[in-house]
């Protein structure tokens, strides 16, 4: 078990350019989170997976973002023509659901991609 | 959005003391979590309290979840300076556990 992975760990990029971030998941688990940390914030959810599809997305996830889990493993995200204000760490998750009654969600982060948009 | 905030926001103690956190949250939850970020850093998870369970013990930490007040505590006891970091406790709401909301955090420094 090598833990969540995410790529790049930070990113540096004009505003109006797009950018793209991958997340690996723990390779068991069936649940995929992305979610955004702004300086002295705690992350907020921005969408996640069961398997390849998109279950949830937050109305922080302007047309600009879009999130894709093509095969259940490895997760991107993408975001076009970036803002200023896009600038935030980005984390990724993921979970093991059984959907079994009482199942409870430990989410396990990877290191986070940091986004800085000039 | 935050689902709440912790307090304190900062807290400075000495090696060896106890730190307390306090959380509060304003939905009904399936589950509360609490996790360490050191600085720049992610998420580590520490603890896990499910909605039926009042106190919950994992090493040097304790944590307490009283559902009728909607608050939860992280005490730690011990502590050491690698203690140093963010703490933030996170809930997943009823139904199917899904997305966390995360508090503001407090950030905890140990010194020696």
């Amino acid at each position: 078990d090598t833990g969540v992975s995410q790529d790049p760990r930070h990113k540096i990029t004009k505003r109006g350019q797009n950018v793209t971030f991958r997340c690996d998941p723990i390779s068991e688990h069936n649940r995929l989170y992305w979610y955004r940390q702004t300086l002295g914030q705690g992350p907020e959810f921005l969408t996640y997976f069961q398997n390849e599809a998109q279950l949830e997305k937050s109305r922080l996830l302007s047309d600009r973002f879009s999130a894709e889990r093509p095969k259940g493993s490895f997760s991107t995200l993408e975001i076009q023509r970036t803002e200023q204000g896009d600038s935030a760490m980005y984390l990724c998750a993921s979970s093991r659901y059984s959907g079994l009654a009482g199942t409870y969600n430990e989410q396990f982060f990877g290191p986070g991609t940091r986004l800085t948009v000039l | 959005s935050q689902q709440g905030e912790e307090d304190p926001q900062a807290l400075s103690i000495q090696e060896g003391e106890n730190a307390t956190m306090n959380c509060s949250y304003k939905t009904s939850i399936n589950n509360l979590q609490w996790y360490r970020q050191n600085s720049g850093r992610g998420l580590v998870h520490l603890i896990l309290i499910r909605s039926n369970e009042r106190e919950k013990h994992s090493g040097r930490l304790r944590v307490t979840l009283d559902t009728s007040k909607k608050s939860s505590s992280l005490l730690i006891t011990a502590s050491r300076a690698a203690d140093t970091a963010s703490y933030f406790c996170a809930t997943a709401d009823t139904g199917t556990a899904s997305k966390l909301t995360f508090g503001t955090g407090t950030r905890l420094q140990v010194t020696l």
